[in-house]
């Protein structure tokens, strides 16, 4: 089955880099997702990596892929309080639907 | 573009009663999503279509739901006989294209609360 898991909590400090982690089971996973969900809001894509990848970087944004050991994690560099939100990680396989993470509360403290 | 859209973005209502949702993808998206999101936990896949077509749904899906795309461009999404459980944040995403490695963009959600 297909299953991914997120630590639920992270705090940094302003100006901190944050790492966002998460695992995944279904070895088929061909990309893998994050997304930025706000209070009261939709998800919004952050990034995404083709399974092939094992690094992918955009702006502050760094994804790392470990296929062997199916951990994803994001580094978010000098994280800003506008950063504070839930981040899911999600998993696409060869079905059509994403499975999501619980999601990761990063609070930004100043 | 405005990005994907739904309405109402909150819906209050008794049990019992029957709701309906409406979702309208970014235009040229031909894949439409259906999630459900209750607090504390990431959104759940109910179902989705390509065009009009419904081609995947979820066990999470009972008969009290029903989700409709006539035309292939907006769709819908009833809940009949509304219950306490069905309390959450409904959420509508849509991919373009034929493959499915296309990254799906979400609507604000409908938070529905029932009483």
């Amino acid at each position: 089955g297909e299953d991914v898991e997120q630590s639920l909590f992270l705090s940094v400090r302003e100006g901190d880099s944050s790492v966002i982690n998460c695992t995944y089971t279904d070895s088929s996973s061909t990309y893998l997702y994050w997304y930025k969900q706000e209070p009261g809001a939709g998800l919004q894509l952050l990034t995404y990596i083709f399974s092939n990848m094992d690094m992918k970087q955009d702006q502050r944004l760094t994804v790392l892929l470990n296929k062997k050991d199916k951990h994803l994690s994001l580094r978010i560099a000098d994280t800003q309080t506008g950063d504070s939100a839930i981040y899911f990680c999600a998993e696409r396989n060869y079905g059509q639907n994403f499975v999501f993470g619980p999601g990761t509360r990063l609070s930004v403290l100043p | 573009d405005t990005g994907v859209s739904q309405n109402p973005r909150h819906k209050i209502t008794k049990r019992g009663q029957n709701v309906t949702f409406r979702c309208d993808p970014i235009s040229e998206h031909n894949r439409l999503y259906w999630y459900r999101q209750t607090l504390g936990q990431g959104p759940e896949f109910l179902t989705y279509f390509q065009n009009e077509a419904q081609l995947e749904k979820s066990r999470l899906l009972s008969d009290r739901f029903s989700a409709e795309r006539p035309k292939g461009s907006f769709s819908t999404l009833e809940i009949q006989r509304t219950e306490q459980g069905d309390s959450a944040m409904y959420l509508c995403a849509s991919s373009p294209g034929q493959s499915s490695n296309q990254p799906q963009h979400f609507g604000d959600g409908t938070r529905l609360s029932i009483l």
